[in-house]
């Protein structure tokens, strides 16, 4: 099935462990994002992709790294978590990073860090 | 983010016409966009608009963008209560290295009671 998935589906982290959420696609997408989602603050973008090999940072990438070492894959890595990144995370892919860039975004990862 | 801006909440009866509005800052935005998102779920596109244009009707939906002001809005007809989810702007705002990386409001929450 064409599309984007992201795991684990939700996740409870002690503070300080390391974590990577997953997400991939296949549609042959270029572009891939990283958004978090928190309650009255709308989506706020972490990282992206515009190709495969390259990255950037978005609006909120302190505490965040990312990669890109295909076109498919967009781990997202959490050094050392900390309870501020409790947060819903999206992935996200375009087709390209041009100026009509319809986004496909996965179902979610919800992050707990206690 | 902060460039894009909406009203949290709107509260329709079922059949009635729900308008959502938004503002946004980047006048060299080509391309603004809806998004819905369903409880529970990723952000699904619903519709966008061209910046040259200032109409789009798509079924039960309008789109009105007004270039000069940086307004746009999203009319649903017949709203039934299957339409309640939230509701995202978002500019195709113009990024470092000619790539483009939309950015979103807040989202409005769209409750629809019979």
């Amino acid at each position: 099935i064409a599309g984007i998935t992201q795991a684990p589906t939700s996740q409870i982290l002690a503070a300080g462990r390391r974590m990577t959420l997953r997400c991939t696609q296949d549609m042959r997408h270029n572009a891939m994002y990283w958004y978090r989602q928190d309650l009255g603050l709308g989506l706020r973008l972490i990282h992206y992709s515009n190709t495969a090999g390259t990255t950037g940072k978005g609006e909120v990438p302190d505490g965040y790294s990312v990669s890109r070492a295909n076109t498919d894959d967009f781990p997202l890595t959490l050094a050392s978590a900390v309870p501020s990144q409790t947060s819903v995370y999206f992935c996200a892919s375009s087709r390209t990073s041009g100026s009509h860039n319809e986004q496909f975004f996965g179902p979610g990862t919800r992050l707990t860090v206690l | 983010g902060e460039d894009v801006e909406q009203s949290l909440f709107l509260s329709v009866r079922e059949g009635d016409s729900s308008v959502i509005n938004c503002t946004y800052t980047d006048s060299s935005s080509t391309y603004l966009y809806w998004y819905k998102q369903e409880p529970g779920a990723g952000l699904q596109l619903l519709t966008y608009i061209f910046s040259n244009m200032d109409m789009k009707q798509d079924q039960r939906l309008t789109v009105l963008l007004n270039k000069k002001d940086k307004h746009l809005s999203l009319r649903i007809a017949d709203t039934q209560t299957g339409d309640s989810a939230i509701y995202f702007c978002a500019e195709g705002a113009h990024a470092s290295g000619g790539s483009y990386i939309p950015t979103f409001g807040r989202g409005t929450s769209l409750i629809v009671h019979p």
